[in-house]
């Protein structure tokens, strides 16, 4: 088993871009979740899900969306990039819910300029 | 709202002895899980321990334990036997198992281990 797997690792984005950060897991597991970690912050949610087709918004959901088509992956989209939104992003999964284990991906070192 | 504090934003401890990480938080709520996360230069998050708030004896996993003082609303984590890897940033983290409550996060405590 892979676990959670992000990708990409590093990217850099202009202003006003937009782009999807990629996760995906081999677990079954039913939640998944985006976190962003910001220096002297701790982890914020972004967006998370319980299964397919249901998503819903975490503390610091503005300039994100998301879907859940699968119970596989959980892509998080950047509308319109903005250099707040400079972080690192985690993906991470539990079987069911968020107060059991999260297994997390290695995480998206995003700078925007 | 709840909210998690680490009052301890950095550590050291020498290689071989025990060292003990704070943390506090505030609810109202009565049944929750509290954890203990750490993350290695390798920026990959890894559970430590999961303690749940029902059960009174605290939780250990090999060399790490939790003292969970839920009237004080206290949950440290002590490293026995430091080891050079276990250098890494910790995070404590609380979630209520209802409602839309996201897992919340304190902003960490940078422990050091020295050979």
């Amino acid at each position: 088993n892979a676990g959670v797997t992000q990708t990409p690792k590093f990217q850099v984005l202009k202003t006003g871009q937009s782009m999807t950060l990629q996760c995906a897991q081999d677990m079954n597991h039913e939640y998944m979740s985006w976190y962003r970690q910001d220096p002297g912050m701790g982890l914020r949610l972004i967006h998370y899900s319980v299964g397919a087709g249901i998503t819903d918004q975490g503390e610091v959901p503005n300039g994100y969306n998301v879907s859940r088509s699968t119970t596989e992956d959980f892509p998080l989209r950047l509308l319109s990039a903005a250099p707040s939104q400079t972080s690192v992003y985690f993906c991470a999964s539990s079987p069911r819910s968020r107060w059991e284990k999260l297994f997390f991906g290695s995480g998206t070192q995003l700078s925007v300029l | 709202a709840q909210t998690v504090t680490q009052s301890q934003p950095e550590m050291s401890v020498q290689e071989a002895e025990t060292v003990t990480l704070s943390c506090t938080y505030d609810t109202s709520e009565n049944n929750y899980y509290l954890f203990w996360y750490k993350q290695p230069p390798s920026r990959q998050m890894i559970l430590v321990i999961r303690q749940e708030a029902y059960k009174q004896q605290n939780a250990t996993e090999n060399r790490f334990s939790v003292n969970f003082q839920k009237a004080a609303k206290s949950f440290s984590l002590k490293i026995s036997d430091s080891q050079l890897g276990d250098t890494a940033m910790y995070f404590c983290a609380f979630s209520v198992p209802s409602g839309n409550t996201p897992l919340v996060f304190g902003k960490g405590t940078r422990l050091s281990v020295i050979a």
